[in-house]
This record gives C-alpha cells, structure tokens and sequence, in this order.
C-alpha cells in the first residue's frame, strides 16, 4: 500500500470554527509532513514530524496546530484562520532510514475560509 | 538567499517531441535533487531523485541530469504524449541532516498538444 490518505477532500469554514484535517499512512514511514499550496504556486513546508515528534515548524501561525497520534496518522488543527489560508493542505510522508528520502503525497484537503 | 528557479512557467510542444524542463538553484550545496509531477487538485507524485555524484538518471522514457558546477539539472521527457501534460516540480534538500526538508522550485506547466 503506497498511499496516503486525506479526510475531508473539501472543507469550508468560517473565521470562528474550529476544525481539523486528517491524514493517514500504512507504509511504515516515520516522517510525515504537512504543506500548504496556493493555486499556480509550489507547495510551502509547515511542519514535520520524524518519529512521531514535530522536528521542524517553518514559522507557521499558532492558529495552525499539528498532532501526530502515532506513526500512521498525523492531523492538522485549525482555529480562527483567516481567508489568505484558503488553499490545498497536501499531506506527505517519507523514510528516514534510506537516504533518499523521496515523499509521498496525499489528494490534499481542498480548504475555503469564509 | 536560497533559490531554486525553473525557468519556464509554462512549455508547449508537439507529441513525439522531447520536452525538456530545466531547474536552477543557487546558494545551496544538494545533496539530491528530485522531480515530482502534479496533475490539477492533486499532490505531487514522485519521479526521479538524483544524487550529487550522479551525472544522469533515467526512468523509461524520463531522463534527469544534474550538474552542480552549473547548479543545474534538466528533465527531459523523450516520444511526449498528450497524457505527460501536467505540472513538474524541482525540489532540493540540502543534505542528510535536512533531509526531510524539501524546498520545490516553482513549477513548470507542460503542455503536450496532439
């Protein structure tokens, strides 16, 4: 199984919810990560989790909260988001033990902030 | 600063014709470098990875060269089809201890026209 899941594939939300974002994997791999990409735009790093631990946070807004439950699922929370965070939340994962480190994408969670 | 370019946002061509893609980079020392494509509302999916001491690469009808006195690898598609139409993504990691650290260039939008 090479895949990785996303759940919703679209979500609208307003400025005052609260909502999160899912993701799931059953390759084995040990990092996971999510990105946001704007239309016409490659995608931007937030976070990163090896190991179930968040290794690296590229300066992402507070109102943007990720969790790693255990090594399959990694989720992202959000709360009071603004409308420039409308945009795909595409989540990845990857070895870490191979070198190559090649990332395997998720359909992405279309988001709209109203 | 860090600059990973590809110099052209879009590229039209003639099926049966080789495509080819480039992506510059400067201020970085790569230790891989690596192709993804990505179709509209979708995530990236990995296609090639190419190491620092790796001159060329190839993958059916995909070939990647890398050179890093030019700080440069080229992509080529060779016998294009329509069905190749897609945006491609550069992406580097700077090295082991980075390795999970993607940085993509900014794509470019291939067009194979019948």
């Amino acid at each position: 199984d090479t895949e990785v899941t996303q759940t919703p594939k679209h979500l609208v939300m307003g400025m005052t919810n609260k909502k999160s974002l899912k993701c799931e994997q059953h390759m084995g791999h040990r990092a996971m990560y999510w990105y946001k990409q704007k239309a016409k735009k490659p995608p931007e790093l937030m976070f990163v989790y090896s190991y179930e631990k968040l290794s690296i946070n590229e300066s992402v807004p507070s109102r943007f909260s990720p969790e790693c439950p255990n090594s399959s699922l990694l989720n992202l929370h959000l709360h009071a988001l603004q409308p420039e965070d409308s945009a795909l939340y595409l989540c990845a994962s990857s070895q870490l033990r191979t070198g190559t480190f090649e990332q395997y994408f998720g359909p992405g969670t279309r988001l709209t902030v109203t | 600063s860090q600059k990973i370019e590809q110099n052209s946002e879009a590229l039209n061509i003639q099926e049966g014709k080789t495509a080819t893609l480039t992506c510059n980079y400067t201020n970085y020392s790569p230790a891989y470098l690596q192709w993804y494509r990505q179709d509209p509302g979708r995530g990236p999916v990995f296609l090639l990875l190419i190491r620092e001491n790796e001159k060329e690469k190839r993958k059916e009808r995909l070939k990647v060269t890398f050179d890093t006195t030019l700080k440069q690898s080229l992509f080529h598609i060779t016998a294009s089809q329509p069905a190749d139409s897609a945006t491609y993504l550069c992406a580097l990691a700077a090295g082991l201890g980075a390795g999970n650290m993607l940085t993509f260039g900014g794509g470019t939008r291939l067009m194979v026209k019948p």
